[in-house]
């Protein structure tokens, strides 16, 4: 079985440009999560979608963070435009439902100078 | 406020060794708890899940303890190998109307020879 894939693996950009990450989830899995990871901290979420409707996006910042998942499969996390403090890893989660355990990807490290 | 703690933050053994890391949780409603194991670079990949009626479950030389009356939980690892060497996510599911996943910080294991 296929896990869930990110990409791209790592990033950087200067401060004030824009990115965006990709995550197809295992197949079948209608529930998709985005968490950052700051260096040394637990994954935070930033938005949860059940097939391609937002569920919770109450940690994101929607001023300059996005994200959709056209279809209830793949999705995109983008932010325009990047701030020094977003350097972090990306990670993109799925789950057969809401309550199942969670399968991470390997994550995008991003880097904002 | 949901928290969910753990100590100690990092932890360095001789490999054969055997050690325990602790997991406090200030969590309502609980569901249920789970350990992650996160080798650097990748993303979490789920070693056990207890919920409420379970005090102990184990994967291999991993065991996790789970007492809901203190709300404390700890994961012993038996004979470590030098692919312990990860940081190890406890998290605990809250379910109030929806469920949410609240992450402790980790602990970082260093295993050596």
């Amino acid at each position: 079985e296929a896990g869930v894939a990110q990409s791209p693996r790592y990033k950087i950009i200067e401060k004030r440009q824009s990115v965006a990450f990709w995550c197809n989830p295992i197949s079948g899995h209608a529930t998709l999560y985005w968490y950052q990871q700051i260096l040394g901290q637990g994954p935070k979420l930033l938005i949860q979608f059940q097939n391609n409707g937002v569920v919770d996006d109450s940690q994101l910042p929607k001023d300059r963070f996005s994200a959709e998942r056209l279809k209830g499969v793949d999705s995109t996390l983008k932010i325009q435009p990047a701030k020094l403090e977003d350097s972090a890893v990306y990670l993109c989660a799925s789950s057969l439902d809401i309550t199942d355990t969670q399968y991470f990807g390997p994550g995008t490290r991003l880097t904002v100078l | 406020k949901n928290q969910v703690e753990q100590s100690p933050q990092s932890l360095i053994i001789l490999e054969g060794k055997n050690c325990t890391l602790q997991c406090n949780y200030t969590v309502s409603p609980f569901s249920n708890l789970r350990w992650y194991k996160q080798d650097t670079g990748r993303g979490p990949v789920s070693l056990t899940i207890m919920t409420f009626s379970e005090n102990t479950k184990s994967n291999g030389r991993y065991t996790a303890t789970l007492d809901a009356d203190t709300k404390q939980s700890s994961l012993h690892i038996t004979a470590s190998q030098l692919s312990d060497s990860a940081s190890y996510i406890c998290v605990v599911t809250v379910t109030s109307g929806t469920y949410k996943y609240i992450f402790g910080t980790g602990t970082r294991l260093k295993v050596l020879a």
